[in-house]
């Protein structure tokens, strides 16, 4: 299986900073890996797909970059309601895995 | 605008077999791939597996020996059965519908997800 780690379990902002969450995978993936964000006892939305492509309806505020092991999701200007934990997942091969998350706090 | 609702009992007990099903709204079934992942309390989520709407089915290896997902087009429905329960398996289950867009090198995404559902295993 691919292991996913998103080395930062939580983080504090303010809002309006710009923030960076990492994700590394233990081997290439290409750009095959997605971000998702999930609020309390909601279900995770897709955020960001294919490492850089906004998913329809998202916010411009949130982009995606990064290719083979090493991937970066980032808001550019922290809102209120972008305190959540981001996810992110390969789809490289099955079995699909998840890193274990980041929590956004605010500072 | 597609949505997922997952449907099923909510305690299940050690040894038996939880069994969802998940109702697709809004949209057909057919042509896409239909997703469970779960979720225990206060952890990360778990890819369980996919089935297509033609019957092929993908399973976590972590899971295959006690996982089966099936669909029924008539009722635009796929469901769940996990086996050989554990209190490890208490979770919330998600359905999803998988994006193919492998043919534009975008690989495969979880686009709409149901609201989950709490399934306790415990005597």
């Amino acid at each position: 299986d691919i292991q996913m780690t998103q080395s930062t379990s939580s983080l504090s902002a303010s809002v309006g900073d710009r923030v960076t969450i990492t994700c590394r995978a233990s081997q290439s993936i290409s750009t095959y890996l997605n971000w998702y964000q999930q609020k309390p006892g909601k279900a995770p939305k897709l955020l960001i797909y294919a490492a850089s492509n906004l998913q329809s309806g998202v916010p411009s505020r949130f982009s995606g970059s990064g290719s083979g092991t090493d991937f970066t999701l980032t808001i550019s200007s922290l809102q209120p309601e972008d305190f959540a934990v981001y996810y992110c997942q390969q789809s490289y091969n099955t079995p699909y895995t998840f890193g274990q998350g980041t929590k956004l706090e605010i500072k | 605008q597609v949505q997922l609702q997952e449907s099923g009992p909510g305690l299940v007990r050690p040894s038996e077999t939880l069994s969802l099903t998940c109702n697709v709204s809004g949209g057909s079934i057919s042509t896409y791939y239909w997703s469970w992942i779960r979720q225990p309390p206060g952890k990360g989520l778990e890819w369980i597996g996919y089935i297509y709407y033609s019957g092929s089915t993908n399973y976590n290896p972590s899971l295959k020996s006690r996982v089966t997902i099936s669909v029924d087009t008539s009722k635009n429905q796929f469901s769940l059965n996990l086996s050989s329960l554990t209190a490890a398996d208490t979770a919330v289950y998600y359905c999803a519908r998988v994006e193919d867009s492998s043919a534009y090198y975008y690989g495969y995404y979880f686009d709409y997800w149901g609201q989950g559902a709490l399934v306790t295993v415990s005597s």
